[in-house]
């Protein structure tokens, strides 16, 4: 059974720094991996999908790894602000549909 | 660009009443999705559908709640009596095909509270 992990649960970084994200997933063979932010009472937006055959994905500020071997992947953000304080969930489908979630790092950014 | 629409935005609900949860998928979208998100829990698969049918399901969901396209354009979560521990955020979901270069665009939720 597929179990998605983020480590920390909560994150507090002062504006301007670049951080790093982590999911840790246990059954390597995923088709693709998904992060998606999260603002409190809302719903699910899609950041970036990086396919296994793909090492990163980029989209402005953030950038997603994926090491499928390891079962990791990274959502690095650049220079932070505080409109990027939010909860960050990664995903992966089991099979080819239904996404497992991880719990989510909640990240608040200090002004 | 285009979104999927979750109403209502928050339903309040007696325990034993039926509601019926609604979604406009994304317009060229063929696969559709029911996710759940207890408060302080992760987001947990319900159900997903294609063609016309359920193609997955999970043990979560019982014979208590059931899902329909009753048009073109929406997807219905319905659960039948509602309990307590129903009490959570539903998700609908879509993307225009499974394989792996799909993701899947959610909508913004309907929190759902059962007193």
């Amino acid at each position: 059974k597929q179990e998605v992990t983020q480590i920390p649960a909560a994150l507090s970084v002062p504006e301007g720094e670049n951080l790093v994200l982590n999911c840790s997933f246990t059954d390597s063979a995923i088709y693709n991996l998904q992060w998606f932010r999260q603002d409190p009472g809302k719903g699910l937006t899609s950041l970036l999908l990086i396919q296994s055959s793909q090492r990163e994905q980029t989209s402005g500020r953030l950038n997603a790894s994926l090491d499928k071997s390891s079962g990791r992947s990274t959502l690095y953000i650049a220079a932070s602000q505080p409109g990027d304080s939010a909860t960050y969930l990664c995903a992966v489908p089991i099979g080819n549909e239904k996404l497992t979630f991880g719990t989510g790092t909640r990240l608040t950014i200090i002004p | 660009e285009p979104e999927v629409t979750q109403t209502p935005s928050h339903q309040v609900t007696q325990m034993g009443q039926e509601v019926i949860l609604r979604c406009v998928p994304i317009s060229n979208h063929l696969y559709f999705y029911w996710y759940r998100q207890i408060l302080g829990q992760k987001v947990e698969f319900l159900v997903s559908f294609y063609n016309n049918e359920i193609s997955e399901k999970s043990e979560i969901f019982d014979d208590q709640f059931s899902v329909e396209r009753p048009d073109g354009s929406n997807f219905t979560l319905k659960i039948r009596s509602t309990k307590l521990e129903d009490s959570a955020m539903y998700f609908c979901a879509s993307s225009p095909w499974t394989g792996n270069n799909q993701p899947q665009h959610f909508g913004d939720g309907t929190r759902l509270s059962i007193l």
